[in-house]
This record gives structure tokens, C-alpha cells and sequence, in this order.
């Protein structure tokens, strides 16, 4: 069964903490994308990747970075954490395709800076 | 730029009816593609259906069904014969085709069937 493997279902880090947030897929898939999910807002991309060492800002970059060493991993980089970016974080990838738009989506992490 | 507006934040069933999920969107692309995805209480996204915009039919996956309305910029979802398993969020999501193309989202909808 093909899998999107986020590394942590909850964490609980402090204001101005340096946090890594860690995706995994294991179905060679280029790309890779991680969105954040608010109550009210739905899911809104922070960045995506299409290719190793590749990545381009989504729609709310600001606070974030991301990191691209190996294709089957995909991680998001909380800078110094603050309160505003307690939420839930997906992470997602989908193949490089014209034919295959599926997305495969791992089950989240749920984020709490305090 | 692409938007998904989904306008109704909850909505409530009986078990065994019939409920339609509204989903507008805008853009001037004329070749992309339209999801519903469900998320119940576990997290997990589940592709519920896709519609194709050069596909005049509209998509069906047994209870699930849409009203793609291409000129209106309209999709939205109908499930027959709820079912208490059904009780998730729905998101209503647009992609472009493209190799690299992402999916934007709608806000959501809480969709709650009741015994």
C-alpha cells in the first residue's frame, strides 16, 4: 500500500524553537507539497517541490522553509516558532504526470506552540 | 489565480437522505480538473471524485455524485443514501492539468449525519 509517512502526529514546541516537521513517500512520486489546515480557512500551500533540491514558495511562505536532500523526503522548517503557527500540517505528493492527478496525502501533524 | 468558494460552513443530514454539498470556483484556465475530498475524524484525505472540465458528463462514484456546471463555474456534490460514516469535512479542490500543478482548496464544509 502505497504511503505518505509524516513523522509525528502531535507536537507540543516553545515560542522561538527551531522545528522540523518530516514527510516521507515511498512511491518515487517528484512531487511533493505541504499545506496547512486552520478551522475556516481549509488548506492553504506553504511550498511545494518537483524535483530534489527544487522548491517553490506557495501561497504562505512567510515563516517557513523547506528542504529537498532526497526525493522520497520533504521537510518543513519552522524557523524560530511562534504562536500563530499552531495548526495542523499536511503534507502531500503526487507524480510527475499530465495523465495522473491523484494526490496522496499523509494524516497530518497537529502542531502546538506555546 | 484560482479560487474555490464553498459558502456554507456546516451542514446537517438524517441518515438515509439526500444532501448537496454547494462548491463555486473561478478561473480562466478552460483545462483543469475538479475534487471533492473528504476528511473524517481520523485526518485522512480521502479522494471522494474528480471530474474532468472537458467531460460534459458528470462524475459518479456509487453515492456520490456532482453537478459540474462548467459556463456557471459550479461543482458541487450530492450523497444519496447517507450513511453515519459519511460525517467528515468536505473540501471542493481545483487543479490545472500539468505535470506540476498543485491543488487549491476550498474552506471546507462539516457535513454531520444523523442516526
Amino acid at each position: 500500500d502505497v504511503k505518505v509517512t509524516q513523522s509525528s502526529r502531535y507536537l507540543v514546541k516553545r515560542t522561538g524553537e527551531k522545528v522540523f516537521l518530516e514527510c516521507v513517500q515511498d512511491m518515487d512520486h517528484e512531487n511533493m507539497f505541504w499545506y496547512r489546515q486552520d478551522p475556516g480557512l481549509g488548506l492553504r500551500l506553504i511550498y511545494f517541490s518537483y524535483d530534489v533540491k527544487m522548491k517553490e514558495k506557495g501561497d504562505i511562505p512567510e515563516g517557513y522553509s523547506v528542504s529537498r536532500e532526497k526525493k522520497e523526503r520533504f521537510s518543513l522548517i519552522l524557523e524560530s516558532a511562534s504562536t500563530n503557527q499552531t495548526s495542523m500540517y499536511l503534507c502531500a505528493s503526487r507524480p510527475y504526470s499530465t495523465t495522473n492527478y491523484g494526490y496522496t496525502f499523509g494524516s497530518g501533524t497537529r502542531l502546538t506552540v506555546v | 489565480a484560482q479560487t474555490v468558494t464553498q459558502s456554507q460552513p456546516e451542514m446537517s443530514v438524517q441518515e438515509a437522505e439526500t444532501v448537496t454539498l454547494s462548491c463555486t470556483y473561478d478561473t480562466s484556465e478552460s483545462n483543469y480538473y475538479l475534487f471533492w475530498y473528504k476528511q473524517p475524524p481520523s485526518r485522512q484525505m480521502i479522494l471522494v471524485i474528480r471530474q474532468e472540465a472537458y467531460k460534459q458528463q458528470n462524475a459518479t462514484e456509487n453515492r456520490f455524485s456532482v453537478n459540474f456546471q462548467k459556463a456557471a463555474k459550479s461543482f458541487s456534490l450530492k450523497i444519496s443514501d447517507s450513511q453515519l460514516g459519511d460525517t467528515a469535512m468536505y473540501f471542493c479542490a481545483f487543479m490545472i492539468t500539468g505535470a506540476n500543478s498543485k491543488l487549491t482548496f476550498g474552506k471546507g464544509i462539516t457535513l454531520s449525519v444523523r442516526p
